[in-house]
C-alpha cells in the first residue's frame, strides 16, 4: 500500500536557523498537504499542494511539491520559537474509491532561543 | 463558526469494555475522518465517512466501527478494548471530502487500563 516517508524525524535548531522537512511516497500522488501540531494540540492544516513541481509560500514557510508528484519538502527560513511544533505531509490514498489521507510520521521541530 | 467538537476530552476504560466516541463536524462539512494518534505509529487512518457512507477503512481490526448520521455528526465505536488501543483518537471534517484541508477536532484521550 501506500506509505508516505518523512524525514528527519527531529530536528531541534537555534532560533533564527533554518528548517527543512522532506516527504517521499511510494506513488503518485494527486495532492500533498502539510499540517502543524503544536505540543498538546491537534493537527492544524497549513497548505495543499496539488500542481507538479509547485511552490508556495506563506511567509517564512515555503513548500514545494516534486515533478514527479512523489515527494515535497516544507522550509522554514529564520525559525522562531512559535515555530515549535510537529510538521506532518498527507498524501491521498485513492481519491476515486474513497478520500484517505496517510499521514507521514512527522518531523518534530524544537526550537531554543 | 464552530470547529469540530469532540466528547469526551478525555476516558478511561478497563480492557474488554467498549466504547463510543462523538464528533461534531463544521456546520455544513460532509467529509469526516477519524484518525487514531499514538507515539510510536503516528497518525493512522481509520474511516472516512461521507453523506452517511463509508468510503473508506484503514488496517484496522473490526473492534473498530463507525457510523455517520443525517446531520453530518459522526461516532466510533471500539468493542472489546485492549491495553493497545490507548491513543488519541482524531476526528477531522472537511467539506469536500478532504479537498483543500481537514479541520482536525481537539481529539479524544482514550486510557485503556
Amino acid at each position: 500500500g501506500q506509505q508516505v516517508m518523512q524525514i528527519p524525524q527531529y530536528q531541534h535548531v537555534q532560533e533564527g536557523e533554518d528548517f527543512t522537512t522532506y516527504c517521499n511516497s511510494s506513488t503518485t500522488l494527486s495532492n500533498i498537504q502539510w499540517y502543524k501540531q503544536r505540543p498538546g494540540g491537534h493537527p492544524v492544516f497549513l497548505i495543499q499542494l496539488v500542481k507538479s513541481g509547485e511552490v508556495k509560500k506563506q511567509k517564512r514557510l515555503t513548500f514545494q511539491f516534486g515533478e514527479a508528484k512523489k515527494n515535497s519538502s516544507l522550509h522554514i527560513t529564520a525559525t522562531q520559537t512559535t515555530d515549535v511544533g510537529t510538521y506532518f505531509c498527507a498524501g491521498d490514498k485513492d481519491v476515486n474509491s474513497g478520500y484517505a489521507l496517510n499521514f507521514g510520521k512527522g518531523t518534530s521541530l524544537l526550537v531554543t532561543p | 463558526k464552530a470547529g469540530v467538537t469532540q466528547t469526551p476530552r478525555y476516558l478511561i476504560k478497563t480492557r474488554g469494555q467498549q466504547v463510543t466516541l462523538s464528533c461534531s463536524p463544521i456546520s455544513g462539512h460532509r467529509s469526516v475522518s477519524w484518525y487514531q494518534q499514538t507515539p510510536g505509529q503516528g497518525l493512522q487512518f481509520l474511516f472516512e465517512y461521507f453523506s452517511e457512507t463509508q468510503r473508506n477503512k484503514g488496517n484496522f481490526p473490526g473492534r473498530f466501527s463507525g457510523r455517520q448520521f443525517s446531520n453530518s455528526r459522526s461516532e466510533m465505536n471500539v468493542s472489546t478494548l485492549e491495553l493497545g488501543d490507548s491513543a488519541l483518537y482524531l476526528c477531522a471534517s472537511s467539506l469536500d471530502q478532504g479537498w483543500n484541508g481537514y479541520t482536525f477536532g481537539s481529539g479524544t484521550r482514550l486510557t485503556v487500563v
